[in-house]
């Protein structure tokens, strides 16, 4: 079994602060990390896909990084707003199989 | 609209009765997978395929079937269901897979008594 682990587990923020979680994997058999916003009642939703070390995306104020060498990613919410309040989740992709941590549950605090 | 079905949402049934969850995709989309999410966990992949006819196991594969007969529908099946199958099942698709972004399905809620 392949282990993807999330930190923090879950985080409190204030309307505004930057915050960040943290995505770590296996740095063998590295395909594709990607990162997933999972709101209540709702069905994950894909943030970004990444394949390359030292990749960078951008969405809005969401970004993440890349070290496959390492093996972690870094999610990164800029000036949060209530709206970012979620379960963000990572999955490391060996190709075809799909490995998922347990997520980051992030509520911001108007 | 670009999107991902699965019926039924929510099935309460018995120990042992057969039952069927379809999943089909609209996006043309060559990869398909099923999770399931319990409490404590991250989504665990049961099944996948790659291509029409190309299935295989995922993490949790047993006491689940799968088939891919045509390329937009992936049903999943639970021959003999029981209680430790009682969890929320996701299907999800992508256009290629691990490169392009999985579109999840809205989730079926199974509970077997």
């Amino acid at each position: 079994i392949l282990n993807v682990e999330q930190s923090p587990q879950s985080l409190h923020v204030q309307e505004g602060d930057s915050t960040n979680f943290t995505c770590s994997f296996p740095s063998s058999n590295f395909y594709a990390l990607h990162w997933y916003r999972w709101e209540t009642a709702k069905s994950p939703e894909a943030l970004f896909v990444m394949t390359l070390n030292g990749d960078e995306k951008k969405k809005g104020r969401i970004s993440a990084t890349l070290n496959t060498k390492e093996g972690y990613s870094y999610l990164y919410i800029k000036g949060s707003q209530p709206e970012d309040s979620a379960t963000y989740l990572c999955a490391f992709c060996t190709g075809n199989q799909f490995y998922f941590g347990t997520g980051t549950s992030l509520t911001v605090i108007p | 609209e670009a999107q991902v079905t699965q019926n039924p949402r929510y099935l309460i049934t018995v120990t042992g009765k057969k039952l069927t969850v379809t999943c089909s995709q609209n996006m043309n989309h060559e990869y398909m997978s099923w999770y399931r999410q319990d409490p404590g966990l991250g989504l665990r992949q049961i099944y996948y395929s790659m291509n029409v006819e190309v299935t295989d196991k995922g993490d949790v594969p047993e006491g689940y079937k799968v088939s891919r007969k045509e390329k937009r529908n992936f049903p999943l099946i639970l021959e003999s269901p029981s209680p430790n199958q009682t969890s929320l099942y996701f299907c999800a698709s992508s256009l290629l897979a691990g490169v392009s972004e999985q579109y999840f399905g809205p989730g079926t809620r199974l509970t077997v008594t």
